[in-house]
């Protein structure tokens, strides 16, 4: 099993550029998780989803940002427009009863 | 509300010895807590989890500790060795599978 996959595993943007990150969970696991890491904040829970179906989005910073699950093996963040301030790294894990398993991330840059 | 700290930002020890790393948490009602390694530009990695119905769990060379009277973690590396060098965090288990981390815990495993 390749694991999770993100995509792209680094990215530079500029301040009021749309941002697109991906993420492939791994097959039969039913549970999705977006994470935001920082130094000043760790790492936080953005969003999740259960069976495709977004549970808690309370952690989503604002509405720039928006993520998606259209199917059991794709989802993505999606930031519009996006600010210097949501230069972190962002995680995607994969849940199957109870445990997660955290995708290699990606670095967000936002100049 | 919901925190998880770590008693240690930092924990320098000598290879071979053992390691220990602590957390504390607020949340009465969690239910289960896990302990993951993050190497540096990778994501986090299961290592070891226990749940609130247990005070001991061991692993290969690892054994978590909780303590429910003072709400408190810990992990414990065996014989520490120089690959064991990362940062390790403390996560709570509230409800429908949401994760708090901590901040983490810097372990530098000297030769």
């Amino acid at each position: 099993d390749a694991g999770v996959i993100q995509s792209p595993r680094h990215e530079v943007t500029e301040m009021g550029q749309e941002v697109t990150l991906r993420c492939k969970p791994i097959s039969g696991h039913n549970s999705l998780f977006w994470y935001r890491q920082t130094m000043m904040r760790g790492l936080e829970l953005l969003i999740y989803f259960n069976n495709n179906v977004p549970i808690d989005d309370s952690g989503m910073p604002e509405d720039r940002f928006s993520a998606k699950m259209p199917n059991a093996s794709f989802s993505t963040l999606k930031i519009q427009p996006s600010e210097p301030r949501d230069s972190a790294v962002y995680f995607c894990a994969s849940g199957w009863r109870g445990e997660q398993f955290f995708g290699p991330g990606t670095r967000l840059t936002v100049l | 509300g919901e925190s998880v700290g770590l008693h240690l930002p930092t924990l320098s020890v000598q290879e071979g010895d053992n390691s220990i790393i602590n957390c504390a948490y607020s949340n009465s009602a969690s239910d289960y807590f896990i302990w993951y390694k993050q190497e540096s530009g990778k994501g986090p990695q299961f290592i070891i989890d226990i749940r609130s119905n247990m005070d001991k769990r061991q692993g290969q060379r690892v054994t978590v500790l909780l303590n429910k009277t003072v709400k408190h973690l810990s992990l414990q590396i065996a014989a520490t060795q120089p690959g064991d060098s990362a940062v390790y965090f403390c996560a709570e288990r509230g409800s429908n599978y949401k994760l708090t981390f901590g901040k983490g815990t810097l372990l530098t495993v000297n030769p």
